[in-house]
């Protein structure tokens, strides 16, 4: 089976504080990707990262960081110290050999970054 | 152009009307995906176009939705006697190729609103 699963519905924090949003997957696939996507309420899908299955270092770029961990099927992103500019959904998708055409998105997570 | 771009932005139609979304994609990508997502929900696939080849239709919900791309560039994405549940944003997404690992990048999507 391929699925995302992104347990976190919605998550609120301080402005400043660091918030880790949650990337649980499964798939038969040996070789595949993962993807964060960031929607503001523009409404358009920002895409963040792409990250393959066979590279398991972690990412940092600015605020944003992301652990991947093929033991725990997860994929997880942590923002740090947060800003109201940060409030979005964020999906988490996968794409490879058994999922057809199609990307498979979690249902996402909405953070909301209170000032 | 530098990004998708798809129109109309907003579209509010009476049911059982017919409506035309269109979607550009990035200039030299030569994937273009269909995807709906419906308030508060995550993202479905619908319809995947690759160069020449047959499309993937295997996400259109009924014989009521129906995709075509002309010159392997911009797409249509048509819905027929349209109902309340059709309401929802459809979003486009292209690629530089098709299969597995390619980033898809969004448009802003096109939001229907059927009464």
């Amino acid at each position: 089976a391929q699925k995302v699963t992104q347990a976190q519905t919605e998550i609120s924090v301080v402005e400043k504080e660091d918030v880790t949003l949650d990337c649980v997957y499964e798939t038969r696939d040996t070789t595949y990707y993962l993807f964060w996507y960031k929607q503001p309420p523009s409404g358009e899908l920002v895409f963040l990262i792409r990250r393959n299955s066979f590279d398991e270092q972690n990412e940092i770029s600015g605020r944003y960081s992301w652990n991947f961990q093929k033991s725990t099927s997860s994929f997880n992103f942590t923002i740090t110290a947060s800003q109201v500019v940060d409030s979005a959904v964020y999906f988490c998708a996968l794409s490879g050999p058994n999922t057809g055409n199609q990307f498979y998105f979690g249902t996402g997570t909405s953070l909301t970054v209170i000032p | 152009g530098a990004g998708v771009s798809q129109s109309p932005s907003n579209k509010v139609t009476e049911k059982g009307k017919d409506v035309e979304l269109r979607c550009d994609p990035i200039s030299g990508h030569t994937a273009l995906y269909w995807y709906r997502q419906s308030l508060g929900q995550g993202l479905e696939f619908l319809i995947y176009f690759q160069g020449n080849s047959a499309p993937d239709k295997s996400g259109l919900p009924s014989d009521r939705f129906s995709a075509e791309r002309t010159g392997g560039s911009v797409s249509t994405l048509t819905i027929q006697r349209t109902q309340q549940e059709d309401s929802a944003v459809y979003l486009c997404a292209s690629s530089q190729g098709g299969g597995t690992g390619n980033t898809i990048y969004f448009g802003e999507g096109s939001w229907l609103t059927v009464v």
